[in-house]
């Protein structure tokens, strides 16, 4: 499809466990975002990839999150020894550049048990 | 950092009423845009606000841009079924190291009765 895609759709883990979540953003697209929502809460800035330019991972909540981006195009969010406060919906988003709207896929439902 | 504050939390509203929801940040904003997001769903733009005291409509969707750059507002006239979901705002300040990440809101949860 044409749209911004996220696998897995949902992940359970056990805590401490590492997890990886993919998206593959709408192509063309040189900006792409994560964001992790919280049950009942709005969007939290996580990290941003803007073409070549060095990642905005003032997001991240700790060291045990990071992001890359392979060839501008797909990227992985890796959370390493998961916490059950982790557990959320991890959104993508892409966009032509930062300043354009932003397009945003369906989501990766993360629990941790 | 930036704070957005929305109001209502949720809303239970007849068929055919019309709605109105709001958001203040604690500093201001270049853009302001509102989505809707359905169960299971990312969310979806609804409307985009580029310039301070900017009123745009979609629809029955109107939105404005307040004048301070700190405020917006989104009203719905006339809801129908269709109009349920949880409906975010979000604004964007496009400069620092800020450039392109937006902040949401809580959302407002609207229910729309036939």
């Amino acid at each position: 499809g044409a749209g911004v895609s996220q696998s897995p759709s949902n992940k359970v883990t056990e805590k401490g466990k590492d997890v990886e979540l993919r998206c593959d953003p709408i192509s063309g697209h040189t900006a792409l975002y994560w964001y992790r929502q919280s049950l009942g809460q709005g969007l939290e800035f996580l990290i941003y990839f803007q073409g070549n330019s060095a990642p905005d991972k003032s997001g991240l909540p700790s060291d045990r999150f990071s992001a890359e981006r392979t060839g501008g195009s797909v990227s992985t969010l890796t959370i390493q020894r998961t916490q059950q406060e982790d557990s959320a919906v991890y959104l993508c988003a892409s966009s032509l550049g930062t300043s354009n709207e932003q397009f945003f896929g369906p989501g990766t439902r993360l629990t941790v048990l | 950092g930036q704070q957005l504050n929305q109001s209502p939390q949720s809303m239970f509203i007849q068929e055919g009423e019309d709605v109105s929801m709001n958001c203040t940040s604690s500093s201001i904003f270049n853009t302001w845009l509102w989505y809707k997001q359905d169960p299971g769903e990312g969310p979806v733009l609804l409307i985009a606000l580029y310039k301070a005291g900017e009123l745009t409509s979609n629809g029955r969707l109107t939105a404005q841009f307040g004048i301070t750059r700190k405020d917006s507002f989104l009203n719905i006239s006339a809801s129908i079924p269709s109009d349920v979901g949880i409906y975010f705002c979000a604004g964007q300040y496009a400069g620092g190291t800020s450039y392109g990440k937006l902040t949401f809101g809580q959302g407002t949860i609207l229910t729309v009765h036939p």
